[in-house]
């Protein structure tokens, strides 16, 4: 079946630093990949996300490139900031019949000042 | 504005007693769901539905229940069947067909004392 693999948490930065949470999948077809976030006490929002290979998703200086040949979406920022602490899912969903959506055990990040 | 309105976003139940937390949107979404969340296991579905009057098991479905009368609503009931109901409960939906975004409500914690 699909399934999510994301690096373990928690991941401490310190504010300005580089960021990568890798991600590996293993979908049958072709899947679209997300990342979402989940700040404390609330849902999940979306990131951003890739519907096809090579297509790199972007937001708030945030990014990610679809990687067929190594099946990875990992996400990296440049300089993270205090506001960015949260906790990251990496999810996909199927193509093709009920859109079935599996998420990752998610990679809790915090960045100190 | 449109969204997802989960209540309540806290609950404490008496072992058992069934609750049921609600999900209601107004995004005007064919497709609702459920998930569960506990800490280091990400999100588990629960329930989806596709259509009004029509709804599926997920991967956890075992003391859980749901309906779909009305296409914004979308309510989950947890039943004294459920071994270990204490968890942070999130609805989602998402417009099909070709959707490849969920929106997700705030969440309910349950607590069972």
């Amino acid at each position: 079946g699909d399934s999510v693999t994301q690096m373990e948490g928690p991941v401490t930065l310190s504010e300005e630093a580089f960021l990568t949470i890798n991600c590996t999948y293993t979908a049958t077809g072709y899947p679209s990949l997300f990342w979402y976030v989940q700040y404390p006490g609330e849902g999940l929002q979306l990131l951003l996300k890739a519907t096809k290979a090579d297509d790199k998703g972007s937001n708030k200086g945030f990014e990610a490139t679809y990687r067929k040949e190594t099946t990875s979406f990992h996400l990296e920022k440049g300089s993270v900031q205090v506001s960015d602490s949260a906790v990251y899912f990496c999810a996909l969903r199927t193509s093709g019949g009920y859109q079935k959506v599996t998420f990752g055990t998610g990679t809790k990040l915090q960045v100190i000042p | 504005d449109g969204g997802i309105t989960q209540s309540p976003k806290y609950l404490f139940r008496k072992e058992g007693q069934n609750v049921t937390l609600s999900c209601e949107q107004n995004l005007n979404h064919d497709a609702m769901y459920w998930y569960r969340q506990d800490p280091g296991q990400g999100l588990r579905l629960i329930y989806y539905s596709q259509i009004v009057n029509d709804f599926q098991k997920g991967d956890i479905a075992e003391g859980y229940s749901v309906s779909r009368e009305k296409k914004e609503s979308f309510p989950l009931t947890v039943t004294s069947a459920q071994k270990n109901p204490t968890a942070f409960y999130l609805c989602a939906s998402s417009g099909i067909p070709g959707a490849n975004v969920l929106t997700f409500g705030a969440g309910s914690r349950l607590t069972v004392l």
